[in-house]
């Protein structure tokens, strides 16, 4: 099973640029990498998804390197809301065998003015 | 939009009592997920099931099981609650399997005490 290894916290300041990386050597060809985002007494919620090389939406970027032993979320000039923990998520899951949804244990992210 | 509910947000109940955590998505996902969230450990999948009445054990099923009788409704069952199953519970759910992967959307979680 493909496990997630990511810093267990980050410190920023507003208006830079954070990049939390998540390491996964195990990845399976299939798999697919995603990052979830949530704050204190809240359900993690999407940010982006990608199998390789880069993915952009409104709020992240996704990186992926051509071996996918690793990704690199991109948060663009952070605000004060974004201080919440990330979480990496590597797999999917499969019927009729045990899932292999690995969360990892979230990197906490503080943004300070 | 997608909606996950959860029964309760707070619970307390005693060692050895019969615990139900209930969880509602109202999308028609084939997909529902229990996870329980630790501090320091993340989240750690409990079961999840891809159907009705089809389920799978995830990480840490050891204490716990689940029902689902209904396409909508994902049960989390402690039969014999204890003080190390005290935690935030957290239901998801997601499309089917025909796709590759797909997004889950979370409740907002179950802070389950057990004294």
């Amino acid at each position: 099973l493909a496990k997630t290894t990511q810093p267990i916290s980050m410190d920023s300041y507003e208006g830079q640029e954070v990049n939390i990386t998540c390491s996964h050597n195990n990845i399976a060809t299939n798999d697919y990498i995603t990052w979830y985002q949530q704050f204190p007494s809240q359900g993690p919620r999407f940010i982006i998804q990608g199998y390789k090389t880069k993915v952009t939406n409104e709020v992240a970027s996704l990186f992926i390197p051509a071996d996918r032993k690793s990704s690199t979320l991109s948060l663009p000039r952070v605000s004060l809301s974004d201080t919440a923990v990330y979480y990496c998520l590597v797999g999917a899951p499969r019927g009729g065998s045990q899932g292999n949804l690995i969360f990892g244990k979230g990197t906490k992210l503080s943004v300070k003015p | 939009d997608v909606k996950v509910t959860q029964s309760s947000r707070y619970l307390v109940k005693r060692t050895g009592e019969k615990v139900f955590l209930e969880c509602v998505q109202d999308m028609d996902h084939e997909n529902m997920f229990w996870y329980r969230q630790d501090p320091g450990l993340g989240l750690r999948l409990i079961y999840f099931s891809y159907d009705v009445k089809m389920k799978e054990k995830g990480d840490i099923p050891e204490g716990y099981s689940v029902s689902r009788e209904k396409k909508e409704r994902f049960s989390l069952i402690l039969e014999s609650a204890s003080t190390n199953q005290t935690s935030m519970y957290l239901c998801a759910s997601s499309l089917g399997l025909a796709v590759s992967y797909n997004e889950q959307f979370f409740g907002p979680g179950t802070r389950l005490t057990v004294l």
